[in-house]
């Protein structure tokens, strides 16, 4: 059974500065990993989707890597702004039905 | 393209009451899922269709929830009788192949 872990649960900074989540899976077997945000009482935004053939994604200010064998990925935030401000949960599909497991998340807070 | 639409989006209801959840996923999208996600901690699987049929519903309360998509497109999610802790939100999500998920705008359920 996939578990998934996100490091740290939480985490707050002032503007500006350029921040690491961590996302861990134990099954390396997977087909993507994706990367959403949430804001308070709201649904998933997709950030990043990164297939299990690729080492990583950029989209603007986040980079997402893969390293499959070890079983990690991160997202990488440049230049922080407060509007960056939510949790951040990553998913990992995998086994036969390719169903999502996720993780407890990162909440983000940056200070103006 | 439009999104995956949910409805209600806030329900509060006694303990031992009913409820339902309806969801409209992507035109074209052949999985739909739904999700529990409570206060604090990553969304929970509870039901995955594939089409019109049930591809895992291991983690469905099944003596209080229950689940059908009809015609291969829109979803209900309902419980009867609900608890108080069902309180949750309630995600659904949609998928084509291994393209990511969509996922709605969620349903905040809570139950007093």
């Amino acid at each position: 059974k996939q578990e998934v872990t996100q490091i740290p649960a939480a985490l707050s900074v002032p503007e500006g500065e350029n921040l690491v989540l961590n996302c861990s899976f134990t099954d390396s077997a997977i087909y993507n990993l994706q990367w959403f945000r949430q804001d308070p009482g709201k649904g998933l935004t997709s950030l990043l989707l990164i297939q299990s053939s690729q080492r990583e994604q950029t989209s603007g200010r986040l980079n997402a890597s893969l390293d499959k064998s070890s079983g990690r990925s991160t997202l990488y935030i440049a230049a922080s702004q407060p509007g960056d401000s939510a949790t951040y949960l990553c998913a990992v599909p995998s086994g036969g039905s390719y169903i999502p497991t996720f993780g407890r998340g990162t909440s983000l807070i940056v200070h103006p | 393209e439009a999104g995956v639409a949910q409805s209600p989006r806030y329900k509060i209801i006694e303990k031992r009451q009913s409820v339902a959840f309806w969801c409209n996923p992507i035109s074209g999208h052949a999985t739909l899922y739904w999700y529990q996600q409570i206060l604090g901690q990553g969304p929970k699987l509870l039901i995955q269709f594939q089409n019109n049929g049930v591809v895992d519903d291991s983690q469905l309360p099944k003596d209080r929830f229950s689940a059908e998509r009809l015609k291969g497109v829109d979803s209900t999610l309902k419980i009867q009788p609900a608890k108080l802790e069902d309180s949750a939100v309630y995600l659904c999500a949609s998928s084509l192949g291994g393209s990511g998920y969509t996922f709605g705008s969620g349903t905040r359920l809570t139950v007093v």
